[in-house]
C-alpha cells in the first residue's frame, strides 16, 4: 500500500459544528502532515507530528485540533471554523530518517464553512 | 529561513517545445529538493527528487547550489503535460516542514 488515505472527500459544516477529517497510511512512515490549501495556491503546512508527537505548530488557531492515535492514523478535530476556513485539506506522511524519497499527499479533504 | 520562488505563475508552450521551470531557493542548510505536480482533480504528486538525479516522464532536474536553482526540464512538450508545478523545499533529517513555491502552471498548446 502506498497510498495516504482521506476521508471525508467532501464536508460541509456550519460554524457551530464540530467535525473531523481522518488521514491514514500503511507505509510504515512514522511522520504525518496536515497542510490547507486555498485555491490557486500551494499548500501551507499546519501541523508535523513524529513518532506520534507534534512536533511542529505553524501557529494555527485552537479551532483546529489535531491528533495523532497510532503511527497509521492522523485525524484533525474541527470546531467553531469561519467561512475563511474553508479549503482543501491536505494530509502527507513521510520517512522520519530523512524526508529524501519524499512526501506522499493524500487527495484531500474539500472543506466548505457555512 | 526557508524559501522557495517560482518566478512563472503561467507558462504556456506548443507541443514538440522544450520546456524550463525555474525554481529557486534560499536555505541555511543542505536542502532536499522535490518537483511535485498536480493534475487537474488529482493528488498533489511528487515527480522529482534532487537526490536521485532520475528522469520521470521526461522531465530532469538538476540541483545549481551556486546559483541556488533546481530548474523543471524537459526537452520535447507533450499536451498531457499540462499541470500545476511546484517546486518544494525541506531539511535533510527528521520531520521536516515542506515549503513549496507559488507554483506554475504549464499549459501545452497543440
Amino acid at each position: 500500500d502506498t497510498e495516504v488515505t482521506q476521508t471525508p472527500k467532501h464536508l460541509v459544516m456550519g460554524m457551530t459544528n464540530k467535525k473531523s477529517l481522518k488521514c491514514e497510511q500503511h507505509m510504515g512512515h512514522r511522520a504525518m502532515y496536515w497542510y490547507k490549501q486555498k485555491a490557486k495556491k500551494p499548500p501551507e503546512l499546519m501541523f508535523v507530528y513524529s513518532y506520534e508527537k507534534l512536533s511542529i505548530n505553524e501557529s494555527v488557531p485552537s479551532r483546529f485540533s489535531p491528533e495523532c492515535p497510532n503511527s497509521s492514523l492522523l485525524n484533525l478535530h474541527l470546531h467553531a471554523l469561519q467561512p475563511e476556513d474553508s479549503a482543501l485539506y491536505l494530509c502527507a506522511s513521510s520517512q522520519v530518517s530523512g524526508a529524501r524519497n519524499g512526501y506522499t499527499f493524500g487527495s484531500g479533504t474539500r472543506l466548505t464553512v457555512v | 529561513a526557508q524559501r522557495v520562488t517560482q518566478p512563472e505563475k503561467l507558462l504556456s508552450v506548443f507541443k514538440g517545445a522544450p520546456v524550463e521551470l525555474k525554481c529557486n531557493y534560499s536555505y541555511s542548510g543542505s536542502p532536499e529538493l522535490f518537483w511535485y505536480v498536480q493534475y487537474s482533480r488529482q493528488r498533489l504528486q511528487l515527480l522529482l527528487r534532487h537526490i536521485s538525479r532520475e528522469s520521470i516522464k521526461g522531465f530532469t532536474a538538476d540541483l545549481n547550489k551556486g546559483e541556488t536553482s533546481f530548474h523543471l526540464k524537459k526537452p520535447f512538450a507533450q499536451e498531457e503535460d499540462s499541470a500545476m508545478y511546484y517546486c518544494a523545499l525541506s531539511g535533510v533529517w527528521g520531520a521536516q516542514k515542506l515549503v513549496f513555491g507559488q507554483g506554475t502552471r504549464l499549459t501545452i498548446n497543440p
